[in-house]
């Protein structure tokens, strides 16, 4: 079974700019995760979908950063415009029942903005 | 407020040498405690799930148990393949999981 895949795995730019980051969860899967990791931290839920509908997105700064999920399936997440603090990894994770806590995380994708 | 802490946020251990790691919560309304392994530049893989105090669960070395204010994980006789940050997180009644930052053990050969 192939597992979440997450694009792309390092991402370098320039305040200001704006970046997008793609994630494919496991198939079936009807609930995704967007977390950002700043390094020596504990993942940060930014948003959850349920299928292609909104959880949770209480901690998402939508002055500057947005998700979809169209479908059901793909999401994406995008920054703009990036600012220093945004350096970080993000995180996408997928779950087939979040009451189990079992959930499936990618490699994340790794930004600096520097 | 919802919090989840983690200590120590970094041991080294000699292979062989028993030890545990500690997750105390406040959360309102525990729907679940969470322990994930994290190794370097990967995603959090999933270890266990705890419902209730009281409850137990075994994964080869690892052992993690649950009382109403925390959770450890206990490691047995560990080896350097258990090197890796171990995360705890939490599930209250928002539907929100909430992750500690994480205890980074090395174990040393």
């Amino acid at each position: 079974e192939a597992g979440v895949a997450q694009s792309p795995r390092y991402k370098i730019i320039e305040k200001r700019q704006s970046v997008a980051f793609w994630c494919n969860p496991i198939s079936g899967h009807a609930t995704l995760y967007w977390y950002q990791q700043i390094l020596g931290q504990g993942p940060k839920l930014l948003i959850q979908f349920q299928n292609n509908g909104v959880v949770d997105d209480s901690q998402l700064p939508k002055d500057r950063f947005s998700a979809e999920r169209l479908k059901g399936v793909d999401s994406t997440l995008k920054i703009q415009p990036a600012k220093l603090e945004d350096s970080a990894v993000y995180l996408c994770a997928s779950s087939s029942d979040p009451n189990t806590g079992e959930l499936f995380f990618g490699e994340g994708s790794r930004l600096t903005v520097l | 407020e919802d919090q989840v802490t983690q200590s120590p946020e970094a041991l080294r251990l000699q292979e062989g040498e028993s030890s545990s790691l500690n997750c105390s919560y406040t959360v309102s309304g525990l729907r679940g405690l969470f322990w994930y392994r994290q190794d370097p530049g990967k995603g959090p893989e999933f270890l266990f799930t705890l419902y209730s105090a009281g409850e137990e669960k075994e994964k080869e070395r690892l052992k993690a148990t649950l009382t109403k204010k925390e959770s450890f994980l206990h490691i047995t006789a560990p080896k350097p393949e258990d090197s890796a940050t171990y995360l705890c997180a939490v599930r209250a009644t928002g539907n929100q999981f909430y992750f500690g930052t994480g205890t980074s053990l090395t174990v040393i050969p």
